[in-house]
């Protein structure tokens, strides 16, 4: 059972326009998602986080948007850029309610690619 | 920086081998993690570890066994690798504050694992 979920495997997108990543999740009990950026050949690196009392947090270009009563997250890119070209994979944990280790839950991932 | 490390980048073996990966990280990380990444299906976790000699199982671990004799050092073991744990396998660890586990993971650079 896929408790997180990005359904759309590959998104195209000119240079300096928007990107709009999603991902949708299950579990009600998730209260931190975060989103991880993944070149081939490295291991993914972590990119922007938003805890559940929030509905939205910036860092530069990223910025994460969380709507809890549809249970659902995405990550804007703006200006995108041709080295944000790569695998996005959103993530979910709990964090309270007892010790969770930091376990993570992964969707699927998305690749991005930006045209020059 | 944190930074984790993992023993190879590219294995190729054998159906059958007794298979070892390693991962060593740097930064005093109580939580290690194993994923396997493959494609459609995004990050899945093997098992982990919260503590030394300490394991848990995580959503697939059957074929797999791991061992955590140092702080530093975590091992995934395939007892006997068959053709369907073919993948690309990721390490990854997590800070520790008092009970409180930070969600942010780090990952090595994954072991590309094929199984002929």
């Amino acid at each position: 059972d896929q408790q997180v979920k990005q359904n759309s495997p590959s998104l195209s997108v000119q240079e300096g326009r928007i990107s709009i990543l999603n991902c949708d999740y299950t579990n009600s009990m998730f209260d931190y998602f975060l989103w991880y950026k993944k070149y081939p050949a490295e291991g993914p690196t972590f990119l922007i986080s938003i805890s559940s009392i929030k509905d939205k947090n910036e860092d530069g270009r990223f910025t994460v948007f969380l709507n809890k009563s549809a249970k659902h997250l995405s990550l804007h890119i703006v200006p995108s850029q041709p080295g944000d070209s790569a695998v996005y994979f959103c993530a979910a944990s709990r964090r309270s309610g007892g010790t969770s280790y930091g376990k993570l839950t992964f969707g699927q991932g998305t690749i991005l690619t930006v045209h020059p | 920086d944190v930074k984790v490390t993992q023993s190879s980048r590219y294995l190729v073996k054998r159906t059958g081998e007794k298979v070892f990966l390693e991962c060593v990280q740097d930064m005093d990380h109580e939580n290690m993690f194993w994923y396997r990444q493959d494609p459609g299906l995004g990050l899945r976790l093997i098992y982990f570890s919260y503590d030394v000699k300490m394991k848990e199982k995580g959503d697939i671990p059957e074929g797999y066994s791991v061992s955590r004799e140092k702080k530093e050092r975590f091992s995934l073991i395939l007892e006997s690798a068959s053709t369907n744990q073919t993948s690309m396998y990721l390490c990854a660890s997590s800070l520790v504050s008092g009970r409180w586990s930070y969600n942010e993971q780090f990952f090595g650079p994954g072991t590309r694992l094929t199984v002929l």
